[in-house]
C-alpha cells in the first residue's frame, strides 16, 4: 500500500526557472514531512522538513507549501540551477507514536529533476 | 563530526547465498534504519534497531534480519539471495528513531548485485 504519492516522476526546468514537485499522502497520523536530494552515487540527503502546524516552510531557495486539509505538500525550488539536478523524494512519518512507527520514513517514489543550462 | 558509514560500498553474490552489510552510525545515534532502494518500489522500510533492539520491521521475508551492537554499529544479513534482492541498501541513524523531528541521516549505500 503506497502511503504517499509523488508526482510527476520526472522534471526538465531551464536554468533559473522553478521547480514543483508534489506530494500526497493517506495516513493522517503523519505529523513530520522532509524532504530528501539524493545524487547519484549517494544517499539521500535531507533537504528541508516540516510539520503540519505551519503552512509554509522556506530556506534560501526552498520552499515546503503543507495543505493539511488536502493531505498534500509540495516543494518549489525557485531559481533552478544545474547543480539542483537530482532525484528528490519526498517522505512521512509520524513521531512520538511508538510501536510501528520507530525510526520509519514513508517514501514517495521519487522525482528525477534535470536543470538545463 | 564523521557521517554515516556502510562497508562494503559494492557487492556481488550469486543466488543461494548470503551476504552481510555493515553500517557505523553518527557518533551519539543510538536509532539505525535500514532500507532497500530499487527503481520499480523505490525506497522501502526494512527494520529499526535501537539499544540493541528491533524495535520496528517493515514487510520483507525473514530472509531479511538484522543485529545492533552495544556501540550501536549495526549489521543487516539477507540469507538464501534472490535476484530480486538487487538494490541499493542504505543504512539511516538518529538520535532517537522516534520519528517526529528527529532527522535520518542517511550513508551512501551498498551496491549489491545478485547473479
Amino acid at each position: 500500500q503506497q502511503q504517499v504519492k509523488q508526482s510527476p516522476q520526472s522534471l526538465i526546468v531551464q536554468k533559473g526557472g522553478i521547480s514543483i514537485i508534489n506530494c500526497a499522502y493517506e495516513n493522517t497520523a503523519f505529523d513530520y514531512f522532509p524532504w530528501y536530494q539524493q545524487f547519484p552515487g549517494k544517499g539521500p540527503a535531507l533537504l528541508i522538513a516540516i510539520r503540519p502546524d505551519v503552512s509554509e516552510k522556506k530556506e534560501g531557495r526552498f520552499t515546503i507549501s503543507f495543505n493539511k486539509s488536502a493531505k498534500q505538500f509540495s516543494l518549489h525550488i525557485m531559481d533552478s540551477q544545474p547543480g539542483d539536478s537530482a532525484t528528490y523524494f519526498c517522505a512521512a512519518s509520524r513521531g512520538n507514536a511508538g510501536g510501528t512507527s520507530y525510526g520509519k520514513l514513508t517514501f514517495g517514489q521519487g522525482t528525477i529533476l534535470t536543470v538545463h543550462p | 563530526k564523521a557521517g554515516v558509514t556502510q562497508t562494503p560500498r559494492y557487492l556481488i553474490k550469486t543466488r543461494g547465498q548470503q551476504v552481510t552489510l555493515s553500517c557505523s552510525p553518527i557518533s551519539g545515534h543510538r536509532s539505525v534504519s535500514w532500507y532497500q532502494q530499487t527503481p520499480g518500489q523505490g525506497l522501502q522500510f526494512l527494520f529499526e534497531y535501537f539499544s540493541e533492539t528491533q524495535r520496528n520491521k517493515g514487510n520483507f521475508p525473514g530472509r531479511f534480519s538484522g543485529r545492533q551492537f552495544s556501540n550501536s554499529r549495526s549489521e543487516m544479513n539477507v540469507s538464501t539471495l534472490e535476484l530480486g534482492d538487487s538494490a541499493l541498501y542504505l543504512c539511516a541513524s538518529s538520535l532517537s528513531g522516534q520519528g517526529g523531528t528527529d532527522t535520518q541521516y542517511f550513508g551512501p549505500g551498498t551496491r549489491l548485485t545478485v547473479l
